[in-house]
């Protein structure tokens, strides 16, 4: 069974101020997906990552695939309120039968203040 | 124009009842799934459906049966409802690796 260690598990800033949130493997995953959700409202793709050493950004939003494909980052630049929610990361296994399968992280919880 | 949208939206019952929650997709997708989220937020697949067949089943109590009518349609059935079903239910297809998901119904057993 493939894990993922996301951490912090919470995360509480100021306005402005810049935050990293990690994901970490002793897997490989064939891709690496970063899902935002809203209290009550079901997880929403952000982005997704395949290649080893991959960096997109999204605004504010930067994320790194790890050379070996067995990590992820995302960093944010500059805090808004309105980037509080639940962060989680999730896997793709590599290779394998489990068609489609995703094995999320335990999540990041952010809450910026105003 | 909802993409994956689930009823009910909550559902309070009392233990040892059954229950269904109704998914359906209007995206074209051929793989549908359900995932628990525990009320520490994590996110864990309990089906996946691809085409009508089961492909995914994850270490699930048998109480928990889901079918799948069409392609477009996945709905979960639960019999004798316990306190630790208790938890957000997720619905979410995909084209190919990346899932959208439902609005989740919120199960409360009591």
């Amino acid at each position: 069974t493939q894990l993922l260690e996301q951490s912090p598990q919470f995360l509480s800033i100021q306005e402005g101020e810049n935050l990293t949130v990690y994901c970490n493997s002793s897997s490989v995953f064939s891709s690496l997906q970063w899902y935002r959700q809203e209290p009550g409202e079901g997880p929403v793709l952000l982005v997704t990552v395949v290649t080893g050493g991959e960096v997109k950004k999204l605004k504010r939003l930067t994320f790194q695939f790890g050379d070996a494909r067995k990590d992820s980052s995302l960093h944010i630049t500059a805090a808004q309120p309105g980037d509080t929610g639940l962060y989680l990361c999730a896997g793709a296994e590599a290779g394998g039968t489990s068609y489609g399968k995703l094995t999320f992280g335990q999540g990041t919880i952010l809450t910026v203040h105003p | 124009d909802t993409a994956v949208s689930q009823t009910p939206k909550y559902l309070v019952t009392q233990m040892g009842n059954d229950k269904s929650i109704k998914c359906e997709q209007n995206l074209g997708h051929d793989t549908m799934y359900w995932y628990k989220q525990d009320s520490k937020k994590f996110l864990k697949i309990m089906f996946s459906y691809n085409n009508k067949e089961l492909i995914i089943n994850e270490t699930v109590p048998n109480r928990f049966s889901p079918k799948s009518p069409d392609k477009a349609h996945l709905n979960l059935h639960i019999n004798s409802l316990e306190l630790g079903d208790s938890a957000v239910y997720f619905c979410a297809s995909s084209l190919f690796n990346e899932q959208f998901f439902g609005p989740g119904t919120r199960l409360t057993v009591l």
